[in-house]
């Protein structure tokens, strides 16, 4: 099956810095689509992105499909940012099944 | 704007007990996802329903079991409990056109606890 791998695992902050999370998948595909994780678990969409650019405020993603990669971009971080950050793709070809990475856990400290 | 509903919120059972989760997805989507996500892990897809037939099949065990209603509502019925399946149960809909999805919604998650 398709492989999604995040970088970096783990990410402290200082509030008001900047950070790029990214995420790579093995193959190509229909979906893809950021994820915040809060730490009361819920998941909330950020971006759903399988090519191109989009902002929302204080965050923008990048998909490069050709390249098989995409970045989510965090400007003016927050202490409300800390959670998980899930990178998650649709591999198509008849399944439409979520495959996600491991997250990226990032802590914004005062 | 109407979001997928999950009840209950917690569980909490006792092993070799049973338990049912429901989810109500966004009106007029057609298709209802299920997810297991154990503690520091990420999500796991379960199964699948479009337009009330199953879909797609992931790594559900064969005690669960899981069905798409009339009326949309999905329901997942875990017999004979494990402690390993203590997780947080996330059910996601998302309206399918034409061979593409765009894009998922998921629902605040019921978290059981079998003990």
């Amino acid at each position: 099956g398709i492989q999604v791998e995040q970088s970096p695992p783990d990410l402290i902050l200082q509030e008001g810095a900047n950070s790029t999370l990214r995420c790579n998948f093995s193959d190509s595909v229909n979906n893809l689509q950021w994820f915040h994780q809060n730490p009361w678990g819920q998941l909330i969409n950020l971006f759903y992105i399988p090519s191109g650019t989009k902002q929302n405020g204080r965050l923008s993603a990048t998909t490069v499909a050709t390249e098989r990669y995409s970045l989510l971009y965090i400007s003016s971080s927050q202490t409300t940012d800390s959670g998980v950050y899930f990178c998650a793709v649709e591999a198509g070809a008849g399944s439409y099944q979520l495959t996600f990475g491991k997250g990226t856990k990032l802590s914004v400290i005062p | 704007a109407a979001g997928v509903i999950q009840s209950p919120r917690h569980l909490i059972k006792e092993k070799r007990e049973t338990a049912t989760l429901k989810c109500y997805p966004i009106p007029r989507h057609d298709t209802v996802y299920w997810y297991q996500q154990g503690p520091g892990q990420d999500p796991q897809f379960l199964i699948s329903f479009y337009e009330k037939m199953q879909s797609d099949k992931g790594s559900i065990p064969d005690r669960f079991s899981a069905q798409q209603f009339s009326d949309y509502h999905s329901e997942l019925n875990m017999s004979s409990l494990e402690l390993g399946d203590s997780a947080l149960y996330f059910c996601a809909s998302s309206s399918r056109q034409g061979a593409e999805s765009y894009g998922y919604t998921f629902g605040s998650g019921t978290r059981l606890t079998v003990v």
